[in-house]
């Protein structure tokens, strides 16, 4: 398998620019998930799905944010307009939701940059 | 909402020596898990422990779920240079997020 796939894996913008970034969950996986790393805030979890439904966006920093899951391999999500602040690596992860407690297999990331 | 702590932030160590990280919550967990994150990469995931007092063992890591499923620890012994990384530990809370700890960067000085 050829694991979470995220594209692109870097992007620089500016700010005001909409920015989309894309997700192939691994085959057969039925939970995805949007994440954000920076050296402030750590690791948070922004939205995840499951069987393409969306079930916790608590996350999502704010309406300018968007996130969809039209099918089972392909999400997206989305920042309009970007801000400096939203600079950060968005990971995107999946599992097999096969036990209460399932590992999560993530992606290689998306830089993103906003200036 | 429930949350983690990690200690220490940061660990440098001279190859060959061990490592320790800790996970503390002021909650009982009902569950952890480990993953590790090389510099520049994503976190790939380690080990997950649910039962009161486990201890699993992978290779040179160890890892322990307390007694009262409060804390945890991940302890590597003669660290490598290939264990570099920042080692977070996560667990599922009841409205099945996982929730990451802040992690510990360990760096190793060959």
């Amino acid at each position: 398998d050829a694991g979470v796939i995220q594209s692109p894996r870097h992007e620089v913008t500016e700010m005001g620019q909409e920015v989309t970034l894309r997700c192939k969950p691994i085959s057969g996986h039925n939970s995805l998930f949007w994440y954000r790393q920076t050296m402030m805030r750590g690791l948070e979890l922004l939205i995840y799905f499951n069987n393409n439904v969306p079930i916790d966006d608590s996350g999502m920093p704010e309406d300018r944010f968007s996130a969809k899951m039209p099918n089972a391999s392909f999400s997206t999500l989305k920042i309009q307009p970007s801000e400096p602040r939203d600079s950060a690596v968005y990971f995107c992860a999946s599992s097999s939701g096969t036990s209460v407690y399932n590992e999560q297999f993530f992606g290689p990331g998306t830089r993103l940059t906003v200036l | 909402g429930q949350q983690v702590m990690q200690i220490p932030q940061y660990q440098h160590v001279q190859e060959g020596e061990d490592f320790t990280t800790y996970c503390n919550s002021s909650t009982t967990l009902s569950n952890i898990q480990w993953y590790k994150q090389r510099p520049g990469g994503h976190p790939v995931f380690l080990i997950q422990l649910v039962k009161s007092g486990e201890v699993k063992k992978q290779k040179r890591l160890t890892f322990q779920f307390g007694e009262a499923k409060k804390n945890s620890s991940l302890h590597i012994t003669a660290t490598q240079t290939t264990d570099v990384g920042t080692y977070f530990c996560a667990f599922y809370n009841q409205g099945g997020k996982l929730i990451f700890g802040q992690g510990t960067e360990l760096s190793v000085k060959p």
